[in-house]
C-alpha cells in the first residue's frame, strides 16, 4: 500500500534560516503530492501541493519539488520566521486509477519551532 | 463562507459506552472524508464518501466502526463498545470532489477520550 515517510522532529531553527523537511514516498502509479500545516490551536491546511512529476508546489514561500525519480517531496523555505512554527504534514493522494484514489495518506508529522 | 464544523469539540466517554461525531461539511462538497489522528501521529484515513455512498470504508478499524451520510450533507461517525485505544482526535474533511484537482478542506476535529 501507499506510505509517507518524514524526517523526523522536532526541528527547531533561529528566524532566518533555511530549512527543509524531507518527505519520501511508497505509491503505485501517479500519486499526488501534498504539504499540510497545522498551527497551534488550529486545524489542517493545505500549505501546497503537485500533481505530477517535476510540478513544484509553492506557497508563503514555501516550495516542494515532486521527484519521481527519488520518490520525495522535500519542503523547503529560504528564511523562516516565528511565525511558520507549525506541525508540517507530508501527504500523497493515490491516482484514479488506484483503489486509494480519493483519501490522502499522511506522514507522522514534524514539528518545526522557531525562535527570535 | 463557514468551514466544515465538528461536535462535540471533546467527548469523554466510559469504556464500552456508544458514541457518535457529527460532521457539517462545507456547502455543496459533495466528498467527505473520515480520519483518525492520534498523539504525535498523522492522520490515518477511515472512511470517504461521495455523495450518500461510501466510496471507500477500507480504513475504518472494525465492525465497531460506522459511518453514515443519509442526505449528501452531514455524516455521523459511530463508534460502538469504545476501547481506550479508541481515543483520538477524530477530523473530518470535505472537497468539492474526490480528485486531486479539489482541495480536501479539514474541521478542527473531535477529540475523544475514552476512560
Amino acid at each position: 500500500g501507499n506510505s509517507v515517510t518524514q524526517m523526523e522532529g522536532p526541528v527547531t531553527l533561529s528566524e532566518e534560516a533555511f530549512l527543509t523537511i524531507n518527505c519520501t514516498y511508497t505509491a503505485t502509479g501517479y500519486p499526488s503530492l501534498f504539504w499540510y500545516v497545522q498551527y497551534p490551536g488550529e486545524g489542517l491546511q493545505l500549505l501546497l501541493k503537485a500533481t505530477k512529476a517535476d510540478d513544484k508546489g509553492s506557497n508563503k514561500g514555501f516550495e516542494a519539488t515532486y521527484r519521481k525519480e527519488t520518490t520525495s517531496f522535500h519542503l523547503e523555505k529560504g528564511s523562516v520566521q516565528v511565525s511558520d512554527s507549525a506541525v508540517y504534514f507530508c501527504a500523497l493522494k493515490g491516482d484514479a486509477g488506484g483503489t486509494s484514489y480519493g483519501k490522502l495518506t499522511f506522514g507522522q508529522g514534524t514539528i518545526l519551532t522557531v525562535h527570535p | 463562507g463557514a468551514g466544515v464544523s465538528q461536535t462535540p469539540s471533546n467527548k469523554v466517554t466510559e469504556k464500552g459506552k456508544y458514541v457518535e461525531l457529527r460532521c457539517d461539511p462545507i456547502s455543496g462538497h459533495t466528498a467527505l472524508y473520515w480520519y483518525r489522528q492520534s498523539l504525535g501521529q498523522g492522520p490515518e484515513f477511515l472512511i470517504y464518501f461521495q455523495g450518500t455512498g461510501a466510496a471507500d470504508d477500507s480504513g475504518l478499524p472494525n465492525d465497531r466502526f460506522f459511518a453514515v451520510r443519509p442526505e449528501g450533507s452531514v455524516s455521523t461517525l459511530k463508534i460502538q463498545r469504545t476501547e481506550r485505544g479508541d481515543s483520538a482526535v477524530y477530523l473530518c474533511a470535505s472537497s468539492q470532489g474526490g480528485s486531486s484537482s479539489y482541495e480536501q478542506y479539514f474541521g478542527p476535529g473531535t477529540r475523544l477520550t475514552v476512560t
